[in-house]
């Protein structure tokens, strides 16, 4: 495994509340990611870190925030909830190659 | 110009057979292209990548077959086994910094018959 670990694995919260997931890496790598897999989408980038503090905004990026005060932690913000953000959320991390490797996965479900 | 275009977007193979896969690209800046593996609840793992500096990479009995010219590559599951039913998804991407970023295809489903 590459060293990254997802938490909650799974969630299930209530529309407008505000939801945090955590990736964590043990790689010390720069560029870290937020990708989220619906059925028919594929993997659909959310945001991205290219160091502590530098992030920018993917292609889905509507409805979420991130930070990432330390180089091994990405945080993902859903600040209020919505039924369309039920999915599975995966971090991946990009090593000095641009290989880049996945967490386990988050399955989050809005009602 | 971003995209990448997989196909089929699902694949029905006799144990022992040859599965295929192909991706295609139109942006010739792309100079890395990796096939994942996803099986169901788990998060995809990368198989195999090339660099469009060899037309060819083996690995067992995964190959990634490339070709500069038609903007195409492909994998190839050779004596597919049901064990290598899963969900398999091409990328591209060129150079450092954002551009080092990964386009994916939507993705193929292969199921292996035994």
């Amino acid at each position: 495994d590459a060293g990254i670990t997802q938490s909650p694995r799974h969630k299930v919260t209530e529309t407008g509340t505000p939801v945090t997931l955590r990736c964590h890496q043990t790689e010390n790598h720069r560029y870290m990611y937020w990708y989220r897999q619906d059925p028919g989408h594929g993997l659909r980038l959310i945001h991205y870190s290219y160091g502590v503090k530098d992030t920018d905004k993917g292609e889905v990026s509507d409805g979420y925030s991130v930070s990432r005060s330390k180089t091994e932690d990405f945080l993902l913000t859903l600040e209020s909830a919505t039924s369309s953000q039920t999915s599975v959320y995966f971090c991946a991390i990009r090593d000095l190659l641009r290989a880049q490797y996945f967490g386990p996965g988050t399955r989050l479900t809005v009602l | 110009q971003q995209q990448v275009k997989q196909s089929p977007q699902s694949l029905i193979v006799q144990k022992g057979g040859i599965s295929i896969i192909n991706c295609a690209y139109e942006n010739t800046a792309f100079d890395y292209f990796p096939w994942y593996q996803q099986f169901p609840g788990k998060g995809p793992a990368l198989l195999i990548a090339i660099r469009p500096d060899v037309s060819e990479k083996k690995e067992g009995r995964f190959t990634i077959s490339f070709n500069k010219s038609a903007k195409q590559f492909s994998l190839h599951i050779m004596d597919s086994q049901p064990g290598d039913s899963a969900t398999y998804f091409c990328a591209a991407s060129m150079g450092g910094g954002s551009q080092g970023n990964l386009i994916f295809g939507k993705g193929t489903k292969l199921s292996v018959k035994p």
